[in-house]
């Protein structure tokens, strides 16, 4: 069965310092991978998505994942952070791929502080 | 773009209420899901529903039911509310096994 992890519940960063933010993932098939952003008291939004064309994925707001089938990771990075992205991020993979499943597993989610 | 919209963004509740959350998507979306979301907890499934008059449990189903009459609407009723239903509630919609795009959530609260 699916399952996604993501290291950190919490995570804090200086303004300007690289963000680093894990997810690990299991999958019996190739899988679709995404990464979404949910600001306060706001629904989820995507960030960027992983289906089996380029590994290194680029999406907004300077974020940027790679794709390492070998590590089964999809870790989500930004070179500066910047006091918008607190926030908090969730990791997706697409469910197994039968009947009318259409499903994501989603991790419990990691949240960004950024301090001044 | 793709818009999801919900009824309230925030509703406060009576205990043994029946409660009715709607959700509509203006993009001919197949896929519709309903998500509670509490802290530490994540997005868990409620129910979803892959074409109308069709759904299928989630994760947690238990004291919640759904209605897909169209389409476009897809909507979450909870037949007596209990205040351990007190949540942020978010619906979704995708085409096929694409991203899923959310809806600004329903803050429910029942007192």
């Amino acid at each position: 069965a699916q399952s996604v992890t993501q290291l950190g519940s919490h995570v804090s960063v200086s303004e300007g310092a690289l963000v680093l933010l894990r997810c690990n993932y299991s999958s019996s098939v190739p899988p679709y991978l995404f990464w979404y952003v949910q600001y306060p008291n706001q629904g989820l939004q995507l960030l960027l998505k992983y289906t089996s064309a380029a590994t290194l994925v680029k999406g907004i707001n300077g974020f940027e994942a790679e794709f390492k089938k070998s590590e089964t990771s999809f870790h989500l990075t930004k070179p500066s952070a910047h006091m918008s992205d607190a926030a908090e991020y969730f990791c997706a993979v697409s469910g197994e791929r039968s009947g009318n499943n259409r499903k994501l597993i989603w991790g419990l989610g990691t949240s960004l502080a950024v301090n001044p | 773009d793709v818009k999801v919209t919900q009824s309230s963004r925030y509703l406060v509740k009576r205990t043994g209420e029946k409660v009715f959350l709607e959700c509509v998507q203006d993009m001919d979306h197949e896929n519709m899901f309903w998500y509670r979301q509490d802290p530490g907890l994540g997005l868990r499934l409620i129910y979803f529903s892959y074409d109308v008059k069709m759904k299928e449990k989630g994760d947690i189903p238990e004291g919640y039911s759904v209605s897909r009459e169209k389409k476009e609407r897809f909507s979450l009723i909870l037949e007596s509310a209990s205040t351990n239903q007190t949540s942020m509630y978010l619906c979704a919609s995708s085409l096929g096994l694409k991203e899923q795009y959310f809806g600004p959530g329903t803050r429910l609260t029942v007192t």
